[in-house]
């Protein structure tokens, strides 16, 4: 079956304590994978797409990696403004179409 | 500005009652989705339509209803059917079918009680 899961599904940082999310699969045909991030009550906002193993993406503090079996979102000094939902989606072939399959999420919460 | 909208931010239906859930787009983009999210669990795809006067059901796509008949707009109902209806509901769109990132709006709260 295909499957995303994210861990941990919630995690508590100090202010410039760096620490990575992971999101890791189990589906075949794997056709690229999304970060995004959800700040409460609103919608995803798009992060970054990697498409092969080896990939990596930055933005301002966060780093995305990708490996055959996992993608890891590293967050360097984080700052408050960083705490938020973190969602990792996978783009795969199934049932006759593309589609995506999204993770629970990780909640971080970074404090001053 | 370009971008999704949806409304109202928040809804509150009686059981056995029908609503409609909007979203309007303005970013040119030919492919719509909606999609549920529930505490604890990851997005899911309700329907989802590549161009207009076309649609097709995604994984939970029973008890809820949709059209395309402008490329900017993709409203969703939500029938008596539903067995769950209260959920936070999210459209995204993106420049093709499934072949760009998709782009949220901020998303509808139903509630049905």
């Amino acid at each position: 079956e295909d499957q995303v899961t994210q861990s941990p599904e919630a995690l508590r940082l100090q202010e410039g304590e760096s620490s990575s999310l992971n999101c890791s699969y189990t589906v075949s045909g794997l056709r690229g994978l999304f970060w995004y991030r959800q700040d409460p009550g609103k919608g995803p906002e798009f992060l970054f797409t990697l498409y092969s193993a080896g990939e990596e993406k930055e933005k301002e503090r966060l780093k995305a990696t990708l490996t055959k079996k996992e993608s890891f979102l590293h967050i360097t000094a984080p700052k408050p403004e960083d705490s938020a939902t973190y969602l990792c989606a996978v783009r795969l072939f199934s049932g006759g179409y593309n589609k995506l399959i999204f993770g629970a999420g990780t909640r971080l919460a970074v404090h001053p | 500005d370009g971008g999704i909208t949806q409304s109202p931010k928040y809804l509150f239906r009686k059981e056995g009652q029908n609503v409609t859930l909007s979203c309007e787009q303005n970013l040119n983009h030919d492919a719509m989705y909606w999609y549920r999210q529930d505490p604890g669990q990851g997005l899911r795809l309700i329907y989802y339509s590549q161009i207009v006067n076309d649609f097709q059901k995604g994984d939970i796509a029973e008890g809820y209803s949709v059209s395309r008949e402008k490329k900017e707009s993709f409203p969703l109902t939500v029938t008596s059917a539903q067995k769950n209806p209260t959920a936070f509901y999210l459209c995204a769109s993106s420049r093709g079918p499934l072949s760009y990132e998709q782009y949220f709006g901020p998303g509808t709260r139903l509630t049905v009680t």
